[in-house]
């Protein structure tokens, strides 16, 4: 079992759509978790980190769930500047685990 | 803030050759992180510093992968010798606590 596993893509929605990603990690020892967003050939880059109280950033809110082990990053009315992969990420002792990335394409 | 530099941006090399990668962290960071990212895969952790001390290594291809960091700043990559398989985006990160991580853009190595 992967330690970090992320929805398979690609999402393809249109403009305003809400979407949403989930993913589940395996080591219940983990410390703090994350959302990256990662652009086609760029590095990846902090998007917002997931509290258990849930956390929202304009468009963007981000829950995890410790007893599931579950962690979920919502995006509401959709822009089409959204498009790239979203990398879940779990930090494990000092070092981040990372998902394998769900792509997102939002079109006009 | 200057940001994580990295050098080359890009590589190719023949099988069994030797490549080299450099990462110089943003000042002040004591943690380094190596990532390996494969098309399509998110990044797989190679190598944690802190300061010039290897912190974890175990996913780290020993064989043919070496890393340093000898005077706890800047830091270099090797592969020796290369594989068809080591075609990927070699990334580098530091830190300065849990959750403070920034990337450089990267070197993309493929190997012919």
């Amino acid at each position: 079992r992967k330690e970090v596993e992320q929805d398979p893509g690609p999402f393809n929605v249109p403009e305003g759509a809400t979407v949403a990603f989930n993913c589940t990690y395996s080591n219940s020892a983990s410390q703090s978790f994350f959302w990256y967003r990662q652009d086609c050939r760029k590095e990846p880059k902090l998007l917002m980190s997931v509290y258990s109280s849930g956390n929202e950033d304009g468009r963007f809110t981000a829950q995890l769930n410790r007893a599931s082990q579950y962690i979920s990053l919502l995006i509401r009315d959709s822009k089409l500047s959204d498009s790239a992969t979203y990398l879940c990420v779990v930090n494990q002792g000092g070092k981040l685990i990372f998902g394998q990335g769900t792509e997102l394409s939002v079109k006009p | 803030e200057a940001g994580v530099a990295q050098s080359p941006r890009y590589k190719i090399i023949e099988k069994r050759q030797s490549v080299a990668f450099w990462c110089n962290p943003i000042s002040g960071h004591a943690t380094l992180y190596w990532y390996q990212q494969i098309l399509g895969q998110g990044p797989k952790l190679l190598i944690q510093f802190q300061n010039n001390g290897v912190v974890d290594d175990s996913q780290l291809p020993k064989d043919r992968f070496s890393a340093e960091r000898l005077k706890g700043v800047d830091s270099t990559l090797k592969i020796q010798p290369a594989k068809l398989e080591d075609s990927a985006v070699y990334l580098c990160a530091s830190s300065t606590s849990n959750y403070g991580y920034t990337f450089g853009s990267g070197t993309r190595l493929t190997v012919v």
